[in-house]
């Protein structure tokens, strides 16, 4: 069955440091793997995907994320944190077992960026 | 803009009475979803329809049905709503099976 772990509920760091949260995942075959954010009482935005190519994908408001297949890792990075990236993020990996679409969640970390 | 919109943002319904959630797109996604969000822990796939054919989780309670009259419009209908329905429902849309969704705004429901 496909799955996504996000071992971490809260990531805390301070504004200008760099940022990580962390996303594995277990699939058969090759994933789709994307990343979400979510503000409070908001709908969830996307962020990135991973389906092919290049193992850095870029995302939206300077997100970008490495997909590590030998550690089955997708960990999504900044550079450098903005107060407002404090927001809950979602990792996911796309069902692709037959007659399946749906997008499997992992449970969610919590980023707090403090000034 | 293409969007997927959800109305209304917030609901307040009494425990039992039937209460409906929409879902529009502009995007001419074929496939749409209803989740069910509690306590900003991970989205629960609740159902979906891939064009007309409607696939239902298998631990989606009967309580709760959809409906998808066209292709913009989505509807979750929440038969007898339970104190235990009150969640964020967000609505989501995809084109086909490669790419990720598109996600509504969501509609948080009260149950009182």
């Amino acid at each position: 069955a496909q799955s996504v772990a996000q071992p971490e509920d809260q990531v805390n760091v301070a504004e200008g440091n760099p940022l990580t949260v962390k996303c594995t995942y277990s699939v058969s075959g090759n994933p789709y793997l994307f990343w979400y954010v979510q503000y409070p009482n908001r709908g969830l935005q996307f962020l990135l995907k991973y389906i092919t190519g290049d193992n850095l994908v870029k995302g939206s408001y300077g997100f970008e994320a490495e997909f590590n297949k030998s550690q089955t890792s997708f960990h999504l990075k900044k550079p450098s944190a903005l107060v407002s990236d404090s927001a809950l993020y979602f990792c996911a990996v796309r069902d692709m077992t037959e007659s399946s679409y749906k997008l499997i969640f992992g449970s969610g970390t919590r980023l707090l960026v403090r000034p | 803009d293409a969007m997927v919109i959800q109305n209304p943002r917030y609901q307040v319904t009494q425990f039992g009475k039937p209460v409906t959630l929409s879902c529009s797109q502009t995007l001419n996604h074929n496939v749409m979803y209803w989740y069910q969000q509690k306590s900003s822990q991970a989205p629960k796939l609740l159902f979906h329809y891939y064009d007309k054919d409607f696939n239902n989780e298998a631990d989606t309670p009967d309580n709760f049905q959809s409906r998808r009259p066209n292709t913009s419009f989505c509807f979750l209908d929440i038969r007898s709503p339970g104190l235990g329905d009150a969640a964020m429902y967000l609505c989501a849309t995809s084109r086909g099976t490669t790419y990720g969704y598109t996600f509504g705004s969501g509609t948080r429901l009260t149950v009182v």
